[in-house]
């Protein structure tokens, strides 16, 4: 099962606008992490963020987590076509222990930048 | 330096058939997991491996197996193919069991079940 979920599925924007995508999930984590996909490929790591941290740049991403609402957003600034993709967001659930590492995926925002 | 390698790209296989997928993770990552994406289920985790054992497994059927070898690169097999099978199978490695960062995802191998 799902345990992150995306909101919007889907996101149309103009290029230079910003974009933000969020992500809830429903257990108590160790980190929140973002992918990107392109158009069926596989996924690039792009932020992991740990239940300790609200707020973490990376270049033109910004990622917020809230932990008291589940929930965590990603902020792509100046947004170019390139960054047209689907993004997901991963939990590594809290339960998982040091013995495994498992993590859920939610379904991902579909992102359309214009040029 | 190389990342990670998944053969074959593209499969097409018959229902009941088997299938065998490769994964060669990043030099000196011992951890592999296997993932499988579909429009309806999204992604979904099949199994990780650490060190040759395998250290967690999804809910998927007994249909669905793996190992890793000595050099930590990694095999999944689906036996009895079913329609259903038909996915994109992604493997990730990362350097331990539990990092502080992203996995390396592979391209994936996409098999169709006809």
């Amino acid at each position: 099962s799902q345990q992150g979920e995306e909101d919007p599925q889907a996101l149309s924007i103009q290029e230079g606008e910003n974009a933000t995508m969020n992500c809830s999930y429903k257990t108590s984590i160790n980190n929140l992490q973002w992918y990107r996909q392109n158009s069926g490929r596989g996924l690039v790591h792009l932020i992991l963020i740990r239940s300790n941290e609200r707020e973490k740049h990376s270049g033109r991403l910004r990622v917020t987590l809230d932990t008291s609402k589940k929930s965590s957003s990603l902020l792509i600034t100046a947004s170019r076509a390139a960054d047209t993709a689907s993004y997901f967001c991963a939990t590594d659930p809290f339960y998982s222990g040091a013995g495994s590492y498992q993590l859920t995926f939610g379904k991902g925002t579909k992102l359309s930048v214009i040029p | 330096k190389a990342g990670v390698t998944q053969t074959p790209r593209y499969l097409i296989k018959t229902r009941g058939q088997q299938v065998t997928l490769s994964c060669s993770p990043i030099s000196g990552h011992r951890s592999v997991s296997w993932y499988q994406q579909t429009p309806g289920q999204g992604l979904q985790f099949l199994f990780e491996y650490f060190s040759e054992t395998q250290r967690n497994k999804g809910n998927f059927p007994g249909r669905f197996s793996g190992r890793q070898f000595s050099n930590s690169r990694s095999e999944m097999n689906v036996s009895t193919l079913e329609l259903g099978d038909s996915a994109l199978y992604l493997c990730a490695s990362s350097l331990a069991l539990k990092p502080n960062y992203g996995y390396t995802f592979g391209s994936g191998t996409r098999l169709t079940v006809v």
